[in-house]
C-alpha cells in the first residue's frame, strides 16, 4: 500500500464548478498535511496548509479525518487557471527520520 | 527574489558520465533536500541536509552523492549515470524541519542515453 494514495484523475470540469479531492494516508501518527499545486512541467508550490480543525483560504478548502486518515481539497467556483496537478502530502517518520511523503497527484483540467 | 536556483534547467548525459547539479537558496534556510519525480510517482527523497557540512540519506540513494559546504548551496553528483536516472529532479529547502512546508527550485530535467 502507497504511504500516500490520490486519484490520478483527471477531473475534467467546467468553469464555475466545485471539485473536490481525497487523499489517504497510511501512517497514523503523522502531524503534517498540506496540498501543493503544481503546473505541468514547474515545480510543486505551497497551495495550502491542512489543520485538524479544517481551513479555508478563498475558493479552497481543505479538511482533514485523523480517524480516518484522510485529507481532502475542495475548489469552489473552479476557474481555467485552477487546471494544474495537486499533490497531497503528508509528513511521516519513516527509515528513522521525519520527512515528507508526496502523493502523485491528481489532475485538474478546467474548460470554458 | 530568486528562493531556490538549481543549475542546469536540461541536460543529457551518456551511461557512465558524471555529472553534478547545483542548488542554491538565498532564504537562509538550514534544510535542503533533493526529490526526483518520475511519471505516475510521488517525488522521492534522495538525500537532505540539516545544516552546513551535513547530508543524510533519503528514500532512494543509491547512486547519487551529496555535499552542502556552504548553508546556502547543496550539490547533488551523479558518479556514473545510469538510465535509470533519467528523471525530473527537485531542490527544496525549508527553515525548519522537514515537517514543514518547502520551497522547490524550478528543477533539472535530465536524460541518461
Amino acid at each position: 500500500r502507497k504511504e500516500v494514495e490520490q486519484d490520478p484523475g483527471p477531473f475534467n470540469v467546467p468553469e464555475g464548478a466545485t471539485v473536490a479531492f481525497n487523499c489517504t494516508y497510511s501512517n497514523s501518527a503523522s502531524q503534517s498535511f498540506f496540498w501543493y499545486r503544481q503546473d505541468c512541467r514547474k515545480e510543486p508550490k505551497l497551495l495550502m496548509s491542512v489543520y485538524s480543525s479544517g481551513n479555508e483560504d478563498g475558493r479552497f478548502t481543505a479538511q482533514l479525518n485523523r480517524a480516518s486518515q484522510y485529507i481532502s481539497l475542495l475548489i469552489r467556483d473552479s476557474k481555467l487557471s485552477d487546471s494544474a496537478t495537486y499533490l497531497c502530502v503528508v509528513n511521516m517518520i519513516s527509515g528513522g527520520y521525519n520527512k515528507l511523503i508526496f502523493g502523485a497527484g491528481t489532475r485538474l483540467a478546467v474548460h470554458p | 527574489n530568486a528562493g531556490v536556483t538549481q543549475t542546469p534547467k536540461f541536460r543529457v548525459l551518456k551511461t557512465g558520465q558524471s555529472m553534478t547539479l547545483l542548488c542554491a537558496q538565498d532564504m537562509n534556510h538550514e534544510y535542503m533536500y533533493w526529490y526526483r519525480q518520475d511519471p505516475g510517482m510521488g517525488l522521492r527523497l534522495i538525500h537532505y541536509s540539516v545544516g552546513e557540512g551535513t547530508t543524510a540519506k533519503g528514500e532512494v540513494p543509491d547512486g547519487y552523492n551529496v555535499s552542502r559546504l556552504k548553508k546556502q548551496n547543496f550539490l547533488l553528483g551523479l558518479e556514473s549515470a545510469a538510465p535509470s536516472q533519467t528523471s525530473v529532479y527537485f531542490c527544496a529547502s525549508s527553515s525548519t524541519g522537514p515537517g514543514q512546508p518547502q520551497h522547490f527550485g524550478d528543477g533539472t530535467r535530465l536524460s541518461i542515453l
